[in-house]
């Protein structure tokens, strides 16, 4: 069965820590891995990570994927009362649907 | 660009009763579309999704049925809801299966 997992489940931090989320996924005919943060309500989209060791950045965030170990880590630097959210991690397979992890709730404590 | 509606934000609805929930997409033409149930504390369940008018697959059987009665429309029904109906219902787009979705809003579900 197709299964993405994510660690922690729950975090909470300081403003101006840097956090390192994980993603890990067992699929079969993976083709990529999203990234979301859900705040109240609509997940929205931030990354979405196809090749190996390439990373994304946005702002201060930052995301790589390793298709070897089946993994993906999610970096925020500096963090802001605005970053406390869930993190959700998807994995796509080719042809099919996305296969989503339990999330991570991030909260940033001022 | 690209927006998706979805309503209501929330609902309270007796148990037994029904239930539509409608979620339309505009900007683009044949999408993929979703909807996913998210428990409290927990991760995105898939429960239908469509590739075109009219098709409609179902991933957990349950008592709840979809309907895509137009390209960018699609509805979420229940003849009698249950208890354990309620949740947080999200419906998303994709254009096509390898490329990221975007979700609309959510419409959270009371049970009572």
């Amino acid at each position: 069965e197709d299964k993405v997992v994510q660690s922690p489940l729950s975090l909470v931090v300081h403003e101006g820590d840097t956090v390192t989320l994980n993603c890990s996924y067992e699929v079969t005919n993976f083709r990529s891995l999203l990234w979301y943060k859900q705040e109240k309500k609509a997940p929205t989209f931030l990354f979405m990570l196809t090749s190996s060791g390439i990373e994304k950045k946005s702002g201060r965030l930052s995301s790589i994927l390793d298709k070897k170990e089946l993994f993906s880590i999610l970096n925020i630097t500096a963090t802001q009362t605005g970053d406390s959210a869930v993190y959700l991690c998807a994995g796509t397979l080719y042809g099919q649907n996305f296969v989503f992890g339990p999330g991570t709730r991030l909260s940033v404590l001022p | 660009s690209q927006t998706i509606h979805q309503w209501p934000a929330t609902l309270v609805q007796p148990v037994g009763s029904p239930l539509s929930l409608e979620c339309t997409v505009e900007g683009t033409s044949n999408p993929n579309l979703y909807w996913y149930r998210q428990a409290a504390g927990r991760g995105l369940q898939l429960l239908f999704y469509s590739v075109g008018i009219g098709q409609i697959s179902s991933e957990v059987p349950q008592n709840l049925s979809a309907s895509r009665p137009q390209d960018r429309q699609f509805i979420l029904s229940s003849k009698k809801l249950l208890l354990s109906d309620s949740g947080f219902y999200l419906c998303a787009w994709a254009q096509g299966f390898n490329t990221e979705a975007f979700f609309g809003q959510g419409t959270r579900l009371t049970v009572v």
